[in-house]
């Protein structure tokens, strides 16, 4: 089955450490998103990926950083800069038109003490 | 900017009533529009798509939409809810390239 897989399902880190959170994805997919899900606030996007090593930043890029080196994987690295990095994240895919609904891992809940 | 709104963050029904969740959005050009819906434990997938067309899209389990161009919406619809429908429904629009904007979402709680 093609999909997208987000690995862990929950991370705990003490605050001032980095944590990269991994995304894969079979499906094929030219473009990949890194969306951040906080109650009450719906999903803002952090990174996306149109084609490989090339991404761009979203609305809330600060504190964060992507890197795009093969098709199948985009993994976001939480800096320590990231003021409010306790969240749960959402890697997407789309096969690159934009008018492609979004597939969606199940997420990283990240956890910073 | 572009911007989703939803109108209920929460809503609260009995089976078989039925549902008709707000959504409208800020941008005077052609959009795409989506609703998603993450049912509980679940990954977040699609429910219905708009991009041309009639105005009037059904999604999957007896879910439809209107699209009312003049006043920028995209309510989501189902005559008669059931307990499974239970989850978080989130109006996302695409105005072009690859930024897709999403509204805060809408707890939908069906009591059995």
């Amino acid at each position: 089955d093609g999909g997208i897989t987000q690995s862990p399902k929950y991370l705990f880190r003490k605050e001032g450490q980095n944590v990269t959170l991994s995304c894969e994805q079979n499906l094929n997919h030219d473009a990949m998103y890194w969306y951040r899900q906080d109650p009450g606030q719906g999903l803002r996007l952090i990174y996306y990926s149109q084609i490989v090593n090339d991404f761009q930043k979203g609305d809330i890029a600060e504190g964060y950083s992507v890197s795009r080196e093969k098709k199948e994987s985009f993994p976001l690295t939480v800096t320590s800069a990231q003021k409010n990095p306790t969240a749960f994240y959402l890697c997407a895919s789309t096969i690159g038109s934009y008018n492609s609904p979004l597939h969606f891992g199940n997420g990283t809940r990240l956890t910073v003490t | 900017a572009q911007s989703v709104s939803q109108h209920n963050h929460h809503v609260i029904l009995s089976e078989a009533a039925s549902l008709e969740l707000g959504c409208n959005y800020s941008y005077g050009g052609t959009v795409n529009l989506f609703w998603y819906v993450q049912y509980p434990g679940q990954h977040l997938q699609l429910l219905l798509k708009y991009f041309s067309g009639d105005p009037l899209v059904k999604g999957i389990k007896g879910f439809e939409a209107e699209f009312i161009k003049s006043k920028f919406s995209f309510n989501l619809r189902k005559p008669s809810v059931q307990w499974s429908d239970t989850a978080e429904y989130f109006c996302a629009v695409n105005a072009g390239g690859f930024k897709t904007i999403f509204g805060a979402g809408t707890r939908l709680f069906v009591k059995a």
